[in-house]
């Protein structure tokens, strides 16, 4: 079936440094691809998303390149700020019978001042 | 236009006992996603409503069920409860089954 995976967190950075966050998929067709954010005792926030191969998706100085070649969609911030620290989720919208979505297990960010 | 929307937002049950868990879709969506999300995991996929009937299910157990009604509303019933059905559930309503939105999201504690 379809399946997300991310890299294991937790991820330690100081303010200003460039971020990485890697997710690879398996899927049947070229379902859409999405990064959610989850703050801390609060629900999901699409971050942005990307629908088709070689789409970028980009949100708040974030971006993430839909790459079908490679079945990923890696998430990047040039420089990130103490704000960002929280919990990022990869996805994507399966349409492998019903149409749902199907998470990664999240990465944890914090940045440090 | 009114976002997804979830009630309550917290409630804490006692094993054994049942839960109703309520969201109201965005408006002009027909279609309500459930999921489970236990703490430090993704979200995982319960079941869907299209048009009130069930579209689709993951693997959870039959004392989970739900309900969708005429105006697009929906209910998330748990009976029975576990201590490992602790978790966030939330909803997401979406038009004909693609892309979904997502509620804010109701905080199940089970002792």
């Amino acid at each position: 079936g379809d399946s997300v995976t991310q890299m294991e967190g937790p991820v330690t950075l100081s303010e200003e440094a460039f971020l990485t966050i890697n997710c690879t998929y398996t899927a049947t067709g070229y379902p859409s691809l999405f990064w959610y954010v989850q703050y801390p005792g609060e629900g999901l926030q699409l971050l942005l998303k990307a629908t088709k191969a070689d789409d970028k998706g980009s949100n708040k100085g974030f971006e993430a390149t839909y790459r079908k070649e490679t079945t990923s969609f890696h998430l990047e911030k040039g420089s990130v700020q103490v704000s960002d620290s929280a919990v990022y989720f990869c996805a994507l919208l399966s349409t492998s019978g019903t149409y749902k979505y199907i998470f990664g297990t999240g990465t944890r960010l914090k940045v440090l001042a | 236009e009114t976002g997804v929307t979830q009630s309550p937002t917290h409630l804490i049950k006692t094993r054994g006992q049942q839960v109703t868990l309520r969201c109201s879709s965005q408006s002009g969506h027909n279609t309500v996603s459930w999921y489970q999300q236990a703490l430090g995991q993704g979200p995982q996929f319960i079941f869907q409503y299209y048009r009130e009937e069930e579209n689709g299910r993951g693997n959870f157990p039959p004392r989970f069920s739900g309900l969708q009604f005429p105006n697009y509303s929906s209910e998330l019933n748990v009976n029975a409860l576990e201590l490992d059905d602790s978790a966030l559930y939330l909803c997401a309503s979406s038009v004909d089954n693609y892309e979904q939105y997502f509620g804010p999201g109701t905080r199940l504690t089970v002792t």
